[in-house]
């Protein structure tokens, strides 16, 4: 089974802070997104990223960077950390190809919470 | 924008019955579809996808699509407690090109 880690667990950040969050996949997969979960929207699309050194705006990017350094890891950065941006955040990875290629696989999330 | 939509909010069955959930797209040029389930604490995870107009069958899940109807649907066969989770439809238009995620069910099974 392929593997997303995601870093860290939990995390409560102030007001007006840099709050970054890590993941990692050892799937060797090309792509690799950031997605928030919330209720009544679902998984909204924040960045993401075809390979390393590129990363592309998703639906909802305002607010928040990524860095795709490297082919295993994909960071999300959030330089000034506002309250509306307390959320569950999933990291997946992706091969680029056809029909199953397509499946997502989902690190266990990161709970942020923004006092 | 693409607009994915899924009823109902919530959904409860009991053990042995059968769940149906449904999902809206808005993109015509959509053509591939998958569908999550996410337990409790837990990242998604994928049950099965769908590309072809018609039914596709993978043991107790069937997914339904209809392209023109802009419908995809799944349902599940002799529900277990263990079924109980939050289900996603995911869309997207090309191979490689992101998905999109509905709202989600909430599905219960209850014994």
């Amino acid at each position: 089974e392929a593997a997303v880690t995601q870093s860290p667990r939990n995390k409560v950040a102030v007001t007006g802070g840099k709050v970054t969050l890590s993941c990692n996949q050892t799937n060797n997969h090309n792509n690799m997104y950031w997605y928030r979960q919330d209720t009544g929207h679902g998984l909204r699309l924040i960045h993401y990223s075809y390979g390393a050194g590129s990363t592309e705006k998703g639906d909802i990017p305002d607010g928040y960077k990524a860095s795709r350094p490297s082919q295993e890891n994909f960071s999300l950065i959030l330089e000034l950390a506002t309250p509306s941006q307390t959320s569950v955040y999933f990291c997946a990875s992706g091969g680029l190809g056809q029909g199953a290629d397509e499946r997502l696989f989902f690190g266990h999330g990161t709970k942020l919470s923004v006092l | 924008q693409q607009k994915v939509q899924q009823s109902p909010e919530s959904l409860i069955v009991p053990e042995g019955g059968m769940a149906s959930l449904n999902c809206t797209f808005s993109d015509r040029n959509s053509q591939y579809f998958w569908w999550y389930r996410q337990h409790s604490g837990e990242g998604p995870k994928a049950l099965m996808s769908i590309f072809s107009n018609g039914d596709k069958k993978e043991g107790r899940f069937t997914a339904h699509l209809n392209k023109a109807s802009l419908y995809v649907s799944l349902h599940i066969k002799d529900s277990q407690p263990s079924d109980s989770a939050l289900y996603f439809c995911a869309v997207s238009a090309n191979s490689g090109t992101y998905q999109r995620f509905g709202t989600g069910t909430k599905l219960q099974v209850v014994p």
